[in-house]
């Protein structure tokens, strides 16, 4: 069965400073992946979604992903952290009919 | 541009009491689904609807109910609320249920059961 599971569920940088979040899958066929966002008292976002086109996946507001299938990974970065990118960031894998989402991961950002 | 329009936004119960979260979606599409969101749960998925005039339990279906009243609209029914049941509820919809098409959300429904 396909699972999804984020390192870490706080994670803090410092405005300016590299984003990293990571996340690993669990399957046995190329997946579909996602990676979404939620600002407070909202609903989640699409920021990027994996589909086997290309490793790197680029997403909105300067966030991308890179699949790597050795290490069953799809870990989300950014160069340089806004203060506006803090929120809820949450993996997402597509498993038959179902999406099956990580625990979620809360970015803060600090000045 | 309203994408998923969910109703209410926020509601206060007691137990044993009922209520309808409304949701609907003007995106045409197929699929559409009703999660709860609890603090470091991430999101479990209570029922979905794979198309009009189908309904499937999801991870999380006890005490709650659905209706696909048309294409647009998925409503979710708690017939006898319990504190267990206090969360945050989402509606999502989708072009299908295997497309690599994402899911999109609505604001949610905060619901406290007292």
């Amino acid at each position: 069965a396909q699972s999804v599971t984020q390192l870490g569920s706080h994670v803090s940088v410092s405005e300016g400073a590299l984003v990293l979040l990571r996340c690993n899958y669990s399957s046995s066929v190329p997946p579909y992946l996602f990676w979404y966002v939620q600002y407070p008292n909202q609903g989640l976002q699409l920021l990027l979604k994996y589909t086997s086109a290309a490793t790197l996946v680029k997403g909105i507001n300067g966030f991308e992903a890179e699949f790597k299938k050795s290490e069953t990974s799809f870990h989300l970065t950014k160069p340089s952290a806004h203060m506006s990118d803090a929120a809820e960031y949450f993996c997402a894998v597509r498993r038959d009919d179902k999406i099956i989402f990580g625990k979620g991961t809360r970015l803060h950002i600090l000045p | 541009n309203a994408g998923v329009t969910q109703t209410p936004k926020f509601q206060v119960l007691k137990t044993g009491q009922s209520m309808t979260l409304q949701c609907a979606q003007d995106m045409n599409h197929n699929s559409m689904y009703w999660y709860r969101q609890d603090p470091g749960m991430g999101l479990r998925l209570i029922y979905y609807s794979a198309s009009e005039g189908t309904t499937d339990k999801g991870e999380v279906p006890n005490g709650y109910n659905v209706s696909r009243l048309n294409k647009r609209e998925f409503s979710l029914r708690l017939e006898s609320a319990a504190p267990s049941q206090t969360s945050v509820y989402f509606c999502a919809s989708s072009e299908g249920l295997y497309s690599n098409q994402p899911q999109h959300f609505g604001d949610g429904t905060r619901l406290s059961i007292l």
